[in-house]
């Protein structure tokens, strides 16, 4: 079936520890975002990509990047975590950048930071 | 900038009952998306509302589109315990690209 996968689901990473979470899409979507999510909190868009063009939000901390090597994968690195970086992490992807476009969300990564 | 209100924000009742959740806007969105999120899952997109005055309905969940397109509302009838969940709306902003989140509403339905 055609999804969103996000590995892995589960990530522990020690206080300044680089760590990158990882995204890749079978839909061929155009459009992949990462969204941070804390615990009963509405997602935070962080960045997303339009094919290779990168969109970065205004209040995205420049401790969070992103790279999208091919249309199926993307990565987030977060280079320096701090306790305030865990949440869980979300990658969806949309066919386009329309507005309304239905996006599709993978089960998210649940990062702890010690 | 575009805000979604949404309310309540936690909703906690029995099985049987019926229930609505709001999302409220002072902006106009071209749609407006509704998701449920499961603990520790992603969220699964439920239903699109595009045109002001839109009702869907998906088995017992009916989903509406204000007249002005400016709100939205969720009506679960007879809700169950597998309706428990993270409910969250989502507007297209017609400036822009990017979906607005509202904050949810945490639902739990006990048996």
């Amino acid at each position: 079936d055609a999804m969103v996968i996000q590995n892995p689901r589960y990530q522990v990473t020690q206080f300044g520890k680089p760590v990158t979470l990882s995204c890749s899409q079978t839909l061929n979507h155009n459009v992949m975002y990462w969204y941070q999510q804390k615990s009963s909190q509405a997602p935070k868009l962080l960045f997303h990509y339009y094919d290779k063009d990168f969109n970065n939000e205004a209040d995205t901390p420049d401790n969070f990047q992103s790279r999208r090597p091919n249309t199926s994968f993307c990565f987030l690195d977060i280079r320096s975590p701090g306790l305030g970086d865990a949440a869980m992490y979300l990658c969806a992807t949309s066919r386009e950048l329309i507005r309304g476009d239905t996006q599709y969300f993978g089960p998210g990564t649940r990062l702890t930071v010690l | 900038t575009q805000l979604l209100e949404q309310s309540p924000q936690f909703l906690s009742i029995q099985e049987g009952e019926n229930l609505t959740v709001y999302c409220n806007s002072s902006s106009v969105f071209s749609s407006l998306q509704w998701y449920r999120q499961e603990p520790g899952e992603g969220p699964v997109l439920l239903v699109t509302v595009v045109t002001g005055g839109e009702v869907k309905k998906l088995k017992r969940l009916t989903f509406q589109f204000g007249d002005a397109r400016k709100d939205s509302s969720l009506h679960i009838t007879a809700a169950q315990p597998g309706d428990t969940g993270l409910y969250l709306c989502a507007g297209a902003n017609q400036a822009g690209t990017a979906l607005i989140f509202g904050k949810g509403t945490t639902l739990s339905v006990s048996s």
